[in-house]
């Protein structure tokens, strides 16, 4: 079975440009979470998208946007780059099961470097 | 609000030797926390979690937790490390939708041979 893919693995930027990154969830998945992971940090929570309706919002700026399709794929997109928002991108699927508390599975990310 | 801190940076071990990895949490309600182990340049693993039930999981390649809600830590020890433990360990905390979750800073363990 395929597990959380992501594209593209690095990606090079400079400010202001904008950039869109890519997550395809474990099949069968209907929610996912992107988180922003800065180099030395644990990673930060940024967006969950369940049944394509946003769940939740971490602390980000209006920048940072993101969307879920309907074979449950999700898009990142950040606009107006700054070179702060340079870390690796983490998307995670889960199954978002009604009696049980779920747990999430992580992509390999992808790098964003912004120059 | 709830937060994870994760008191030591960075660990050095003997291959062999006993491992123990502090976590402590701040959460308002019953907290669901989670152990993750992230090598250089991938994404994260899960190791372990703790929902509910007795307070000591066993998770992969050895490792298990201990749950003390009156010290609200979640430590994560393994008994004899290999090499191939070396990597990036993060504590988390959630609810039961655990696509939310809070994670600490890492501790960044080093296994000499």
């Amino acid at each position: 079975d395929a597990g959380v893919t992501q594209s593209p693995t690095h990606l090079i930027k400079t400010r202001g440009q904008h950039v869109t990154l890519r997550c395809s969830p474990i099949s069968g998945h209907k929610s996912v979470s992107w988180y922003q992971q800065v180099l030395g940090q644990g990673p930060q929570f940024i967006f969950q998208y369940y049944e394509k309706e946003e769940r939740g919002r971490g602390n980000f700026p209006d920048r940072f946007s993101a969307r879920q399709f309907p074979n449950y794929s999700s898009e990142l997109n950040v606009n107006a780059l700054l070179l702060g928002d340079s870390a690796l991108y983490l998307c995670a699927s889960s199954g978002m099961a009604r009696d049980s508390a779920n747990e999430q599975f992580f992509g390999p990310g992808t790098r964003l470097t912004v120059l | 609000a709830q937060s994870v801190t994760q008191p030591d940076i960075h660990i050095t071990v003997s291959e062999g030797a006993s491992l123990e990895l502090r976590c402590n949490y701040s959460y308002g309600a019953t907290p669901y926390l989670f152990w993750y182990v992230q090598s250089p340049g991938q994404g994260l693993q899960l190791l372990l979690k703790y929902f509910s039930g007795d307070t000591l999981v066993q998770g992969i390649k050895g490792f298990e937790a201990e749950f003390k809600r009156s010290q609200s830590s979640f430590n994560l020890r393994k008994p004899s490390v290999h090499w191939s433990d070396a990597a990036e360990y993060f504590c988390a905390v959630g609810n039961t939708n655990a696509g939310k979750s809070t994670f600490g800073d890492g501790t960044t363990l080093t296994v000499k041979p």
